[in-house]
């Protein structure tokens, strides 16, 4: 099993439509948790971090379910600048090291 | 607002040479990291580095590659002896310490003939 998975998508979700993408994680020791943004031939950005409670920026809301090792992040009100790859990011036990997924991709269309 | 540089932006070189990346991670970050993608694929861990040393390495990470952080400000990863599948994008990240949020360079493109 991945150490982190994504479904690799390509997502293709009309404007205006809310979408959401999981991503599960095999170590349960993983602290941190992460959505990472990044745009083609760009390097990944922070998109938020995850918390235990949830989270909420604007359009962009993260969940973490601990106990079935999942983080969710549901994108509302899609715009087309929203197209990017979405990549699932948790610490391993140190703290300081980071599991990448493979990303999942998301096309908005017109 | 700070941030990491990289350079060069792209890098073109013939199989064989030796190359450096260069990277100058944000001031007051502790721990640093390099990352490679190729074209269409995931990220890739290379390495890390903290207080001077590798605190990890992946398989990738064989003995042509080498990190070094020369004069406190610099970090630097040197290919010996590239190969063609070593043409990818690499980026440089740093992590404060207070915190495990990862901050990019641009990326350096190298292109191996």
């Amino acid at each position: 099993r991945k150490e982190v998975e994504q479904d690799p998508g390509p997502f293709n979700v009309p404007e205006g439509a809310t979408v959401a993408f999981n991503c599960t994680y095999s170590n349960s020791a993983s602290q941190s948790f992460f959505w990472y943004r990044q745009d083609c031939r760009k390097e990944p950005k922070l998109l938020m971090s995850v918390y235990s409670s949830g989270n909420e920026d604007g359009r962009f809301t993260a969940q973490l379910n601990r106990a079935s090792q999942y983080i969710s992040l549901l994108i509302r009100d899609s715009k087309l600048s929203d197209s990017a790859t979405y990549l699932c990011v948790v610490t391993r036990d140190s703290n300081y090291q980071l599991i990448w997924g493979a990303g999942t991709k998301l096309i908005i269309k017109p | 607002e700070p941030e990491v540089t990289q350079t060069p932006s792209h890098q073109v070189t013939q199989m064989g040479q030796e190359v450096i990346l260069r990277c100058v991670p944000i001031s007051n970050h502790l721990y640093f990291y390099w990352y490679r993608q190729i074209l269409g694929q995931k990220v890739e861990f290379l390495v890390s580095f903290y207080n001077n040393e590798i605190s990890e390495k992946s398989e990738i990470f064989d003995d042509q590659f080498s990190v070094e952080r020369p004069d406190g400000s610099n970090f630097t990863l040197k290919i010996r002896s590239t190969k063609l599948e070593d043409s990818a994008m690499y980026f440089c990240a740093s992590i404060r310490g207070d915190n495990n949020i990862q901050y990019f360079g641009a990326g350096t493109r190298l292109s191996v003939l």
